[in-house]
This record gives structure tokens, C-alpha cells and sequence, in this order.
């Protein structure tokens, strides 16, 4: 039981560039999100997805793209690279509602734009 | 708004001694407020967490207390080590939809124990 993982775990990219960020976990967890951190900051929800076929803007979603094919999976795509995307993405799950259940985070990816 | 405030921004202690990091939050229907500890270059951890009806919960040197009417909660430290340096986010929980919510953290505590 790995999980959840992100990949690569770093990444440079140049201005206007596009990568996806892969996220995967093993838990069969229904609820799935993406956060990025700014240095020496907190973190701020990007995408949110509460099942498959089923995804929602967070607080800071432009410039970002995200699926939700299958349970295991939830890929954040980005387009158009900018340096203000230069930033730590965590990808986090958990099973049911918050109130009731922990929210587990991948070891994150470090993207730095050029 | 979707509002968690945190202070101190930096705490340092002598080890041994206690620590308290304090955050309020701005919605009333907010139920849940875990603490993660987040050590350079690694994930968010969850140390520990507590759910709005109860008080207070602890686990061995870590507790954590709410006050709901406040809107506020805290995190305790006692006997501090070495090894508890690290940035703490406390976080509340905000309604998504009928369905789920969304975890708003708050800005992050830089903890450091001084041997």
C-alpha cells in the first residue's frame, strides 16, 4: 500500500512550456486534491475531484487543467508554463468527508518555470 | 471569508520547554481542524486532529484544544525536542458542496527547539 504518489518529483520548464503532473493512489479513495505551496507559505487548493468524471475548480485554478478518469488517478495538467507556476504541488486523497476522515498527501513535486 | 489566521509566525524555545501555536478561523459551520507538521523538502504530516465536538485531544507530548464559540484552536507542545523543529499549518475545514469540503491552512508556524 503505497499511497499517494506523485511524479516526477522535480521538474524545470521553460516559459510557455506545458507538463502534466501525475497523481496516484492505492486507497480506493474517492476524494482527490491538488495544492500548490509558495515558498515560506501555506497551502492553496487548485482542483478538487469527489469521484471519477467528476472534477471542481479551488481557490487558484487558472493556468491549471485537471481529469479524473478513474478512481487511482488524477493528473493536473499545465498548459502554458508561467513563473508564477514556479511553485511545490501536493496531491492529497481521502475516503469520505472531511469530518470524519484524515486527508493523506503525496511527497509532492518540486516545478520550477524558467 | 474563507479566512485561517496563524501566530507566532516563528516560535523558538529552549528544549524542554512547552510550545503553543494558535489559529482562528472565520466560519462557523468549520468541524474539523487537523495540525500538520511539514519538515523541510518533505510532505505535510498529520499529528493530530480534532473534530468539533470535542474540546480538547491529546496524544502522548501533542494536544490540541477548540473553542468553537471563539473560533479558535491550539496546538500544545510540552518537553520539547530537537526533533519537533519543523513548520506547523493548522487547518479548518470549509463546505465545498452538499458532499465535501476543502481544507483552508493557515500561513505556518516555524518551530525551532533549541538544544
Amino acid at each position: 500500500n503505497a499511497g499517494v504518489t506523485q511524479t516526477p518529483k522535480f521538474r524545470i520548464l521553460k516559459i510557455g512550456q506545458s507538463m502534466t503532473l501525475q497523481c496516484t493512489q492505492d486507497m480506493n479513495h474517492n476524494y482527490m486534491y491538488w495544492y500548490r505551496q509558495d515558498p515560506g507559505m501555506g497551502l492553496k487548493l487548485i482542483y478538487y475531484s469527489v469521484g471519477a468524471g467528476i472534477t471542481d475548480k479551488g481557490e487558484v485554478p487558472n493556468g491549471y487543467n485537471v481529469s479524473r478518469s478513474t478512481t487511482e488517478d488524477f493528473p493536473l495538467r499545465l498548459e502554458l508554463a508561467a513563473p508564477s507556476q514556479t511553485s511545490v504541488y501536493f496531491c492529497a486523497a481521502h475516503r469520505g468527508r472531511l469530518s470524519t476522515d484524515t486527508q493523506y498527501f503525496g511527497p509532492g513535486t518540486r516545478l520550477t518555470v524558467l | 471569508g474563507e479566512n485561517v489566521e496563524q501566530h507566532p509566525s516563528t516560535l523558538s524555545v529552549q528544549e524542554g520547554d512547552s510550545a503553543v501555536i494558535k489559529c482562528t478561523y472565520s466560519d462557523s459551520a468549520s468541524n474539523y481542524f487537523p495540525w500538520y507538521k511539514q519538515e523541510l523538502g518533505k510532505r505535510p504530516q498529520l499529528i493530530i486532529d480534532i473534530r468539533s465536538n470535542v474540546g480538547e485531544k491529546k496524544d502522548q507530548r501533542i494536544a490540541v484544544t477548540l473553542n468553537k464559540t471563539a473560533k479558535h484552536f491550539s496546538l500544545h507542545i510540552t518537553e520539547t525536542q530537537p526533533e519537533d523543529s519543523a513548520v506547523y499549518f493548522c487547518a479548518a475545514t470549509y463546505r465545498l458542496s452538499s458532499n465535501t469540503g476543502k481544507l483552508i491552512f493557515g500561513q505556518g508556524t516555524t518551530l525551532q527547539v533549541k538544544p
